[in-house]
């Protein structure tokens, strides 16, 4: 079976500082990869995802994450965080083999003024 | 285009009701899936339905059932109600059952409270 693994659960970090939040998976099987963001008492929103190409995919947010497969990893990075991105930021897995998505348990970003 | 409709946004039960929600996919889009949210657990999946068939399922008891109609509207329940049914409850739309590589699009969520 696939797993996601989302090694930080709760990430603080001062406004304007740079972030990564880091996510792994295992697969022996091709992936698929997404980032998705939740603010409170709302669903998950698509941040990024990375199909198939350039290993380093962007959102129109300032966000960026890149694929690694040898160390089979899908980082989330973006180099000056505002306020409004504190939220719970969950990893995502999709591939052929059962034919659904496996999830991480989520990073609480929290973005101090 | 119009988002993944869930309905109502907050529910309040009594341990033992039962429970149905509602959800309306993307239009286009006709497989949903659903996904049960807590503090404790984080995302769990329940189940998904295409072509109003469960496809898939999670590691659930009994009480919690789903359907799907032939408008790919979604329906799940939960019979007998107990108080660590609390969370907020995801319905996630894609285009069809097997489309890995698109993502899923999800609504809001309904909040379900049992006292």
């Amino acid at each position: 079976a696939q797993s996601v693994t989302q090694l930080d659960s709760q990430v603080p970090v001062f406004e304007e500082a740079p972030v990564e939040l880091r996510c792994n998976y295992s697969s022996s099987v091709s992936v698929y990869l997404f980032w998705y963001v939740q603010y409170p008492n709302q669903g998950l929103q698509l941040l990024l995802k990375y199909l198939s190409g350039s290993t380093l995919v962007e959102s129109i947010n300032g966000f960026e994450a890149e694929f690694n497969k040898s160390q089979t990893s899908f980082h989330l990075r973006k180099p000056s965080v505002h306020i409004s991105d504190t939220a719970e930021y969950f990893c995502a897995v999709s591939t052929y083999t059962g034919n659904q998505f496996y999830f991480g348990t989520g990073t609480s970003l929290t973005v101090i003024p | 285009k119009a988002g993944v409709t869930q309905t109502p946004r907050y529910l309040i039960k009594t341990r033992g009701q039962q429970v149905t929600l509602s959800c309306s996919p993307i239009s286009g889009h006709r497989s949903v899936s659903w996904y049960q949210q807590t503090p404790g657990q984080g995302l769990q999946f329940l189940f998904e339905y295409f072509s109003e068939t469960q496809r898939n399922k999670g590691n659930f008891p009994g009480r919690f059932s789903g359907r799907q109609f032939s408008n790919s509207r979604s329906e799940m329940n939960v019979s007998t109600l107990e108080l660590g049914d609390s969370a907020l409850y995801l319905c996630a739309s894609r285009a069809y059952w097997g489309a890995v590589d698109s993502p899923l699009h999800f609504g809001n969520g309904t909040r379900l409270t049992v006292t």
